[in-house]
């Protein structure tokens, strides 16, 4: 069972949009630690989609978007491109266990 | 542009050590800017962090794989490497290695991946 928690499954049509929620505790989320958003897609590096909770390195599209508050953080994701189906995950640090933590992960299916 | 590259076997016995190299390209492990990371994703489950490294040697790994894990680097070669001792069918998964930044506020996250090597440990 991950330390942080996401939906196990989200999906949309092409062209909607979709969030994906990170819950926590105080202990990493609710301690002011930044979240960071990943996504794994299928046969390729999994990809940096947001650092420090909201920022977006360059060349991630700004369809992606996210936001941090208490206990939880979410991703939000525009303009759903068929692309876009795969795995994402959040990252944490936890102050009481001393690791960085994930969550479980979130399948994105475009329909 | 930034490469990274996981190579090892894909089988290791149990109770064996498991060993991998990550090759790092477009940028030298030793400029001192960057930790590196070791990840790993078992079958059908989450990410769970193994540990990092600074290339002067500082090393941090995860408590619950503190006592089998190993983690260096070769600057020579500009390589990570990552070694596991004792393993069981419970360290079957992808691993990756990653660079990682340091974002302030004791954060750290992983901007550029390797593309994962499925180990399977089975005898």
């Amino acid at each position: 069972q991950s330390v942080l928690t996401q939906p196990p499954s989200v999906s949309g049509a092409p062209g909607q949009r979709v969030t994906i929620s990170c819950t926590g505790s105080s202990s990493h989320i609710g301690a002011g630690y930044d979240v960071h958003w990943y996504q794994l897609l299928p046969g390729t590096a999994p990809k940096l989609l947001i650092f420090g909770s909201t920022n977006r390195p360059s060349g991630v599209p700004d369809r992606f978007s996210a936001s941090k508050s208490g206990t939880s953080a979410s991703l939000a994701i525009t303009g759903l491109q068929a692309e876009d189906e795969g795995d994402y995950y959040c990252q944490s640090y936890d102050s009481s266990l001393n690791v960085w933590v994930f969550g479980g992960g979130t399948k994105l299916t475009v329909l | 542009q930034v490469q990274l590259q996981e190579s090892g076997p894909g089988l290791v016995k149990p109770s064996q050590t498991l060993s991998l190299t990550c090759s790092v390209s477009g940028v030298s492990i030793s400029s001192g800017d960057y930790y590196w990371s070791w990840i790993r994703q078992p079958p059908g489950k989450g990410l769970e962090w193994i540990g990092y490294m600074y290339y002067r040697g500082n090393t941090y790994y995860n408590p619950s794989l503190k006592s089998r894990v190993t983690i260096s680097v070769d600057t020579s070669k500009n390589q990570l490497s990552l070694k596991l001792s004792s393993v069981t069918a419970a360290d079957t998964a992808v691993y990756y290695c990653a660079r990682v930044q340091y974002y302030g506020s004791g954060t750290y996250y992983n901007d550029y991946w390797g593309q994962g090597t499925l180990v399977t440990v089975s005898s």
